[in-house]
C-alpha cells in the first residue's frame, strides 16, 4: 500500500500557484519525498524530491514540514499544460527500490 | 531522443494469445523496472532488474508473466494466455545507481497499452 495520502482532485486557475498537499505521517528517517506527474497517455515524469529541506527546481518547489509528516508541491504559475495526475511518493534514495504509487491528485488547470 | 522507449505503443489481442513487449532503457542505466497501470489507478510495481538479474517480483506477476533482460540492456515482458483482466498500460522505467550523490530518479517510458478482447 502507498504510504502517502493525497486529495483525489484539485482545481487551479491558470497563472496562479497550484499547491498540492501530501500526508506521509509514517515516513522513515531514510525515506525521501518524491513527486511525479503523469499527463494523459504518457508515462510518469519526475518533478522533484527532497529529504527534509525545502527544494526548488525549474519545475516546482517542494516544502516539507519540520516533522516530515507532510509536504506541499508548489507549481508557482500553473499553465494548462500542468493539468495532470500528481503522485507523492516516499522511498529510500539508495538501492534499487520500486516505487509504490497511490492514486495521486488529479490537478485541473482552468483558463 | 535518449529516453526510455517501449515497443509497441499499442497492442490489441484476443484472449488466450501470447504477447511480448520490449523496453529499451536509457543506455547507461543498470536498473530496469516494469509497472502495470489500470484506468484511474497509479502504476503498480511488477518486477525489477539490476543488470541482467531479476531481483524482485511482485505477487501481481503471475505464472503467465515472464520478464527477461538477457544482456543487461533491453528487457522483454511476455504475457502468456492473455486474459481480459490483463488489459492495462505496461510501463517501463530505468535508473542508475552509478550517479554520484543521493539520486535515484526513475525515468519512465511512454508505456504499451494492451487491450485484450
Amino acid at each position: 500500500d502507498a504510504k502517502t495520502t493525497q486529495p483525489p482532485s484539485m482545481d487551479c486557475a491558470e497563472g496562479r500557484a497550484a499547491n498540492l498537499p501530501c500526508n506521509h505521517s509514517t515516513i522513515s528517517g531514510n525515506e525521501y519525498v518524491y513527486w511525479y506527474r503523469q499527463i494523459h497517455s504518457q508515462g510518469p515524469q519526475y518533478i522533484i524530491h527532497g529529504l527534509k529541506n525545502n527544494e526548488t527546481n525549474e519545475m516546482a518547489s517542494l516544502i516539507i514540514t519540520e516533522d516530515r509528516k507532510s509536504s506541499t508541491l508548489i507549481l508557482p504559475h500553473a499553465t494548462l499544460r500542468d493539468t495532470a495526475v500528481y503522485y507523492c511518493i516516499v522511498r529510500p534514495n539508495t538501492g534499487g527500490f520500486k516505487t509504490i504509487f497511490g492514486a495521486g491528485t488529479r490537478l485541473f488547470v482552468k483558463a | 531522443d535518449t529516453g526510455v522507449s517501449q515497443d509497441p505503443r499499442h497492442k490489441i489481442t484476443k484472449r488466450g494469445q501470447n504477447v511480448t513487449f520490449r523496453c529499451d532503457p536509457i543506455s547507461e542505466h543498470n536498473r530496469l523496472y516494469w509497472y502495470r497501470q489500470t484506468l484511474g489507478q497509479g502504476p503498480e510495481f511488477l518486477t525489477y532488474f539490476q543488470n541482467e538479474a531479476q531481483l524482485e517480483k511482485s505477487r501481481l506477476l503471475s505464472d503467465r508473466f515472464s520478464a527477461e533482460r538477457p544482456k543487461g540492456s533491453f528487457s522483454t515482458l511476455e504475457i502468456q494466455r492473455t486474459e481480459q483482466g490483463d488489459s492495462a498500460m505496461y510501463l517501463c522505467a530505468s535508473s542508475s545507481n552509478r550517479k554520484r550523490g543521493d539520486y535515484n530518479e526513475q525515468f519512465f517510458g511512454p508505456g504499451t497499452r494492451l487491450t485484450v478482447l
